[in-house]
């Protein structure tokens, strides 16, 4: 059974800080990881999404790279801003058996940006 | 366009009262999917529709959760005989293509509280 592990749980930087988020996964047999993040009474949005032929995928300020034979993905966000405090969750995708639309979700990162 | 909608937002009920959640999906997506939340957790798969078919409700907790979709757009996840244990934010997800591959966009989730 896949099992996604995110690293520090809880993290609180000054605002302009750079910042490295981790997500662990057992099974290495995976279609793709994403990233998303989390606002209270708003939905799940998909930041960046890592196919696993690929290594890394770049939009603004974040960068994500994958190592699937490690099963470990990282989530970079340069220069924090007070806007960027959410939570962070990654998920994979399995690659095979007839449930690979089902997402395994770490529990996230709780990031909060000071300004 | 429209993203996923889901009702109520909020829902409060007592233990033993039946609860219907609604989920609205992207307009012409085709696959739609219901994720259960608890606090301090990451999203975890309930059940899976292509088009009006339900292929997988293997992630129902037990027999008093249902769900369908009888015309292949709306979906209803009906909790019977609610416990205090069903309190979590309840996501719905659709995504476009009839493969299980289609990216999955979120709603917003409907909060649940049984007391």
């Amino acid at each position: 059974k896949q099992e996604v592990t995110q690293i520090p749980a809880a993290l609180s930087v000054p605002e302009g800080e750079n910042l490295v988020l981790n997500c662990s996964f057992t099974d290495s047999a995976i279609y793709n990881l994403q990233w998303f993040r989390q606002d209270p009474g708003k939905g799940l949005t998909s930041l960046l999404l890592i196919q696993s032929s690929q290594r890394e995928q770049t939009s603004g300020r974040l960068n994500a790279s994958l190592d699937k034979s490690s099963g470990r993905s990282t989530l970079y966000i340069a220069a924090s801003q007070p806007g960027d405090s959410a939570t962070y969750l990654c998920a994979v995708r399995p690659n095979s058996g007839g449930s690979n639309y089902k997402l395994t979700f770490g529990k996230g990162t709780l990031l909060t940006v000071n300004p | 366009g429209a993203g996923v909608s889901q009702s109520p937002r909020y829902k409060v009920t007592k233990r033993g009262q039946d609860v219907a959640l609604r989920c609205d999906p992207i307009s012409g997506h085709v696959s739609l999917y219901w994720y259960r939340q608890a606090l301090g957790q990451g999203p975890e798969f309930l059940t899976y529709f292509n088009y009006e078919a339900q292929q997988d409700k293997s992630g129902l907790p037990n027999d008093r959760f249902s769900a369908e979709r009888p015309e292949g757009s709306i979906s209803t996840l009906t909790i019977q005989r609610t416990e205090q244990r069903d309190s979590a934010m309840y996501r719905c997800a659709s995504s476009s293509t009839g493969t299980s591959r289609g990216e999955q966009y979120f709603g917003p989730g409907t909060r649940l509280t049984v007391t």
